[in-house]
């Protein structure tokens, strides 16, 4: 069983710049959740999708946005970066279904470092 | 609203001591998932147990075991004569029920063990 990758591992950027973050999800899963991660600091949730469409978000701005593909890949863009964009950004999948994408417990990647100078 | 609140920063003990992060939550909701995540230096969040409202029942794994208490909205977490490879930073998190499932997640507790 593949579990959840990432790419880039590392990534460093100036601000104003734009940004695509990659992640493949675990066989089997459907669902893909976005997390950033700053320094000291526990995860916060971006989106989550589910079968190709946003099906959640939380307090992150337009500029954030993201797919996913027929095979349940994602991706994450962020536009006009910012130096407080600077996190460990998180892809987790999941299985889930047409009632709930909750069910199931989220299976994380190693994450790509972002740095914004 | 909902949040998660891990008051220890930072834990150090020798190993085959015994050790429990602490967890409190709160929710408005009746109905809800709590989770336990470890987090090794690689950056991984691995996923250690899930439990919802419903079940007050502890769990025990191996040298893992749950403590959940919904009159005292907690959700402790000990680890049994520690070793040096339990070494990570272990986040509590809460989902309340939504269309989908979103982790707010403690801003965590650092434990290091060393020989």
């Amino acid at each position: 069983e593949t579990g959840v990758t990432q790419s880039p591992t590392h990534l460093i950027k100036t601000r104003g710049q734009q940004v695509t973050l990659r992640c493949s999800s675990q066989s089997g899963h459907n669902t893909v959740s976005w997390y950033q991660q700053a320094l000291g600091q526990g995860p916060q949730f971006i989106f989550q999708y589910y079968r190709e469409e946003e099906n959640g978000r939380g307090n992150f701005p337009p500029r954030f946005s993201g797919l996913q593909f027929p095979n349940y890949s994602s991706e994450l863009n962020v536009n006009a970066l910012e130096l407080d964009d600077s996190a460990l950004y998180l892809c987790a999948s999941s299985h889930g279904t047409a009632i709930a994408t909750y069910n199931s417990p989220l299976h994380f990647g190693n994450g790509t470092r972002l740095t914004v100078t | 609203a909902q949040k998660v609140t891990q008051a220890q920063t930072e834990i150090s003990v020798v190993e085959k001591e015994d050790v429990t992060l602490d967890c409190v939550y709160e929710t408005r909701d009746t109905t809800y998932y709590l989770f336990w995540y470890k987090q090794p230096p690689s950056g991984e969040l691995v996923f250690l147990i899930r439990r919802n409202s419903f079940d007050e029942q502890n769990e025990i794994s191996g040298r893992y075991s749950w403590n959940f208490q919904k009159s005292t909205s907690s959700f402790n977490f000990t680890i049994t004569a520690s070793q040096v490879v339990d070494s990570a930073v272990y986040f509590c998190a809460l989902s309340e029920y939504t269309g989908f499932q979103k982790l707010v997640f403690g801003t965590g507790t650092r434990l290091l063990v060393s020989p």
